[in-house]
């Protein structure tokens, strides 16, 4: 089993949609996490980093639970330029502060 | 600002050859890391250096891979001997002291292939 997973999709999103997506981890040692955006043949873009309160960043919201050990990754009124791959990431206790591991990654398609 | 930089954006070598790899990191970084991507795979951490030491390389594959980064500012990862597993795509990413943040910032990436 993977340590960071995540449903490959696509999500084809109609525009003006909303979108959500989790990213499960197996390692309950983990205590930070991140969302990515990857758009084709680019590097990673931090988007948000997600906290255990929850968090929200305009028309994105990043919740944490621990205790099924998953993040999830909201998007409001998606727009055509939010089509990419969302990457998952977590830093563990065990490890590094800076080791990031990373999911393979959920595409997005918003479609006009 | 300044964002990570990385050179060659792209590199073709036959296996056996040597290959370097440059990073910059976002001025003022202390942290830098190089991560790789294996087509199918996810990104992969390979190291991670706070100034000019390493502070953890347990991604690293083999002895094959060496960075360094002298003097604390940009690093370089050399690959010697290139073998066919070694396509991927490098990146290099940089974050600030991590007692105040563990945001990494990652640069465009080096497209290594091997042929």
């Amino acid at each position: 089993r993977k340590e960071v997973e995540q449903d490959p999709g696509p999500f084809n999103v109609p525009e003006g949609a909303t979108v959500a997506f989790n990213c499960t981890y197996s390692n309950s040692a983990s205590q930070s996490f991140f969302w990515y955006r990857q758009d084709c043949r680019k590097e990673p873009k931090l988007l948000m980093s997600v906290y255990s309160s929850g968090n929200e960043d305009g028309r994105f919201t990043a919740q944490l639970n621990r205790a099924s050990q998953y993040i999830s990754l909201l998007i409001r009124d998606s727009k055509l330029s939010d089509s990419a791959t969302y990457l998952c990431a977590l830093i563990r206790s065990t490890d590094s502060w800076g080791k990031l591991q990373f999911g393979a990654g959920t595409q997005v398609v918003v479609t006009p | 600002e300044a964002g990570v930089t990385q050179f060659p954006s792209h590199s073709v070598i036959e296996k056996g050859q040597t290959v370097t790899l440059r990073c910059d990191p976002i001025s003022g970084h202390d942290n830098l890391y190089w991560y790789r991507r294996v087509m199918g795979k996810e990104i992969k951490f390979l190291l991670h250096f706070v100034k000019e030491s390493k502070q953890d390389e347990s991604g690293m594959p083999n002895n094959r891979f060496l960075a360094e980064r002298t003097g604390g500012t940009y690093s370089t990862l050399k690959v010697q001997p290139a073998e066919l597993e070694d396509s991927g795509v490098y990146f290099c990413a940089s974050s600030q002291d991590h007692r105040g943040s563990y945001e990494q910032y990652f640069g465009p990436g080096t497209r290594l292939t091997v042929t």
